[in-house]
C-alpha cells in the first residue's frame, strides 16, 4: 500500500528559485491538504482541497500555490523561495468526514539558502 | 489565538516511568474530533486515537490511555509503563466542522534506559 507519497525527500533551494513539491495518494481520498513543520510550532496548514477542482487557503498559505486536478495528486508550488520557507512539509488526506483521521506522507525536507 | 495547547514542551523520563501528555483545546463548536499523532525521529506522523465530542469514555489501549473531559476542554494521554520505542514528539489535535486540523506544538518525550 503506498498510501500517501510525498516527493522530492529532500530539496536545497537558493533564494527567488520555484520548484513544486508532488503529493499523490491512492485512497481515493477526497480531502487534501499540505501543512508545513516548523521547531516548536506544530504543523500549519497552509492549503487544503475537498475534492478535485476546489482549494481553498489554511493558515500560512502566502508564497504558496496549489491545484488539484485530479483526486489523486495535489502538487504544492513555491513561487519564489525564501529563507523563511525553509521547513518540512508534509501531504495528508482522508476522507471527506472531519472524524477521519488524516494519512500523512513521509514529508519533504526544504532548505532555501 | 492557539486552538490547542500543549504546555509541555519536553519530558524525559526513565523507562518503566508513567508520562502524561496534556492538551487543552479552544472551540465554539458542538461537534468536534480530538486526534493524537506520535511522530518518531524518523519523522513520520502516525495517527494514534480520535475521540468525537460526544463522547468522553475514556479509553486504554496497551500502554496507552486517554482522559477526555469536555468540562475542562482537555484531552490527556497517558503513556505507562514507558519503553525507549515511546521516544518521540507527540502532537494533539484539533478537527472543527471545517475539516481543517489545528495541531499544538507538539511534546518531545524522552524515555532513558
Amino acid at each position: 500500500n503506498a498510501g500517501v507519497t510525498q516527493t522530492p525527500k529532500f530539496q536545497v533551494l537558493k533564494t527567488g528559485q520555484s520548484m513544486t513539491l508532488q503529493c499523490a495518494q491512492d485512497m481515493n481520498h477526497e480531502y487534501m491538504s499540505w501543512y508545513r513543520q516548523d521547531p516548536g510550532m506544530g504543523l500549519r496548514l497552509i492549503h487544503y482541497s475537498v475534492g478535485a477542482g476546489i482549494t481553498d487557503q489554511g493558515e500560512v498559505p502566502n508564497g504558496y500555490n496549489v491545484s488539484r486536478s485530479t483526486t489523486e495528486d495535489f502538487p504544492l508550488r513555491l513561487l519564489s523561495a525564501a529563507p523563511s520557507q525553509t521547513s518540512v512539509y508534509f501531504c495528508a488526506s482522508s476522507w471527506s468526514n472531519s472524524n477521519q483521521p488524516q494519512h500523512f506522507g513521509d514529508g519533504t525536507r526544504l532548505s532555501i539558502l | 489565538a492557539q486552538k490547542v495547547t500543549q504546555a509541555q514542551t519536553e519530558i524525559s523520563v526513565v523507562e518503566k516511568e508513567d508520562v502524561t501528555l496534556d492538551c487543552v483545546y479552544e472551540t465554539r463548536d458542538t461537534t468536534y474530533y480530538l486526534f493524537w499523532y506520535k511522530q518518531p525521529p524518523s519523522g513520520e506522523l502516525v495517527f494514534l486515537i480520535r475521540r468525537n465530542s460526544f463522547d468522553e469514555q475514556n479509553e486504554i489501549s496497551g500502554r496507552y490511555s486517554w482522559n477526555f473531559q469536555k468540562s475542562t476542554s482537555s484531552f490527556n494521554f497517558t503513556i505507562t509503563a514507558s519503553q525507549v520505542v515511546d521516544s518521540a514528539v507527540y502532537f494533539c489535535a484539533l478537527s472543527e466542522g471545517s475539516r481543517k486540523l489545528s495541531f499544538g506544538a507538539g511534546t518531545t518525550v524522552t524515555v532513558r534506559a
